[in-house]
Formats: C-alpha cells, sequence, structure tokens
C-alpha cells in the first residue's frame, strides 16, 4: 500500500526566515510526486510534479527536491502570503491506474 | 480559463436524505477524480473516470455511494441514504491525462445532520 507522511504537521515562520517542509514516501514504482498548496476554503492548486530522483523545480521562493524515498520543499525568504497547507502525493507506476496517494500535509504560517 | 466548478458549495441535510455533489470537469480533460477530505483521514481518493467510464472506485465506502459521469463535461456523486459521518469536503478534480497533474474544483462542504 502506498504511503505518504508529511513532517512537520505544523511550522510558523517569521517573514523571512527560510526552512524545509518534508514528504517521506513509499510506493512500488514511482510515476510521480506531487505538490499542492491549499488555502482555507478553497480546493489544492497545483505546484509541482517531480518523476525521478535528483530533479529539482522552481517556482518564485519555492524550490522542490526529489531523492528515492522524500521530497523536499524548500521556502526561501518566506512571505506572509506563503501561509497555506502544502500537500504532497505520490502516483504510483502501475499501468493505466492513475491514483493518487495524498499526505495530511504541512500548515504553514507566515508572521510579518 | 474556467477551472473546475462544483455545486454546490455547501449543503447541509438531516440524516436519511439523499445528496447529489454535482462537478463540471476543465473542458478537455479526460480524466474526473471524486476525493474525500477530513481532519482525521485527510485527502482521500473515492472514485475515478476516464473518458466517462468508471476505472477505480475501490475507494467508495460503501453501496450508500454512487456515482456517475454521463458526459464530457458532467458528473454526480450521490450519497443516499446519508448519514452523520459521511459529513465531509468532497472535492472534484480533472486532468488532461492520467499522469498529469490533477486540478481541483473548490469543494462541498457536507454537514449531515
Amino acid at each position: 500500500e502506498d504511503q505518504v507522511t508529511q513532517s512537520p504537521e505544523a511550522l510558523r515562520l517569521q517573514e523571512g526566515e527560510s526552512s524545509s517542509l518534508n514528504c517521506s514516501y513509499t510506493v512500488s514504482g514511482l510515476r510521480g510526486l506531487f505538490w499542492y498548496r491549499q488555502d482555507p476554503g478553497k480546493g489544492p492548486e497545483f505546484l509541482f510534479t517531480l518523476y525521478s530522483a535528483g530533479e529539482e523545480k522552481e517556482k518564485e521562493r519555492l524550490k522542490a527536491t526529489l531523492t528515492k524515498k522524500e521530497s523536499f520543499l524548500h521556502i526561501t525568504a518566506p512571505k506572509p502570503e506563503d501561509s497555506a497547507t502544502y500537500l504532497c502525493a505520490v502516483q504510483a507506476n502501475r499501468g493505466s491506474n492513475y491514483k493518487l496517494t495524498f499526505g495530511k500535509g504541512t500548515l504553514l504560517t507566515v508572521n510579518p | 480559463d474556467a477551472g473546475v466548478i462544483q455545486s454546490p458549495r455547501h449543503e447541509v441535510t438531516e440524516m436519511g436524505q439523499e445528496v447529489t455533489l454535482r462537478c463540471k470537469p476543465i473542458s478537455g480533460h479526460d480524466y474526473l477524480f471524486w476525493y474525500r477530505q477530513t481532519m482525521m483521514r485527510g485527502l482521500e481518493l473515492l472514485i475515478y473516470f476516464n473518458n466517462n467510464v468508471p476505472i477505480d472506485d475501490s475507494g467508495m465506502p460503501e453501496d450508500r455511494f454512487s456515482a456517475k459521469m454521463p458526459n464530457a463535461s458532467f458528473s454526480t456523486l450521490k450519497i443516499q441514504p446519508s448519514e452523520p459521518r459521511d459529513s465531509a469536503v468532497y472535492f472534484c478534480a480533472s486532468s488532461s491525462a492520467g499522469g498529469q497533474p490533477q486540478h481541483f474544483g473548490d469543494g462541498t462542504r457536507l454537514s449531515i445532520l
């Protein structure tokens, strides 16, 4: 069974204080690892897809990296508008099955 | 471009009533997914469709839940009869291909009294 564990559950940062969120996963063959951002009362918003170990993707203050067992979402000099829940999900390489298995997320709060 | 559209945004009903949630995927997307989100269990896949055909319904909790996709631009998730433990936020998502990112609607917050 595919499993995704995110840590920490909650993270409080001061504006400008860089940090990283962790996503550990167990899957029998990874097709892709997805990062989403979710604001209160909204649906998850797609950020990145990573496909193979060593891959990195960047968007503004966010950078996602991938190893064979985990992914990190690095946040550089965060701003209050980066406050949200960040979700990680894996998709296993099983033929035509495209199910996503999500972690429970990290609630990030950035204080001004 | 219009994103995934879900209705209603909020639904409050009494136990035993039938509940129907609706979803319009992004035009041209061949895959449609239904998820449920709770504090305890997080975001869980219920069922997904490819070209209007159900592919994996292993996440549907029990026979009280059913989903249909009569055409490429509309899907429903029905709960009959509803129970208080069905209270959750239900999301619909669509993607252009199986391995492509799934794009989510803003969900239906369902409360069963």
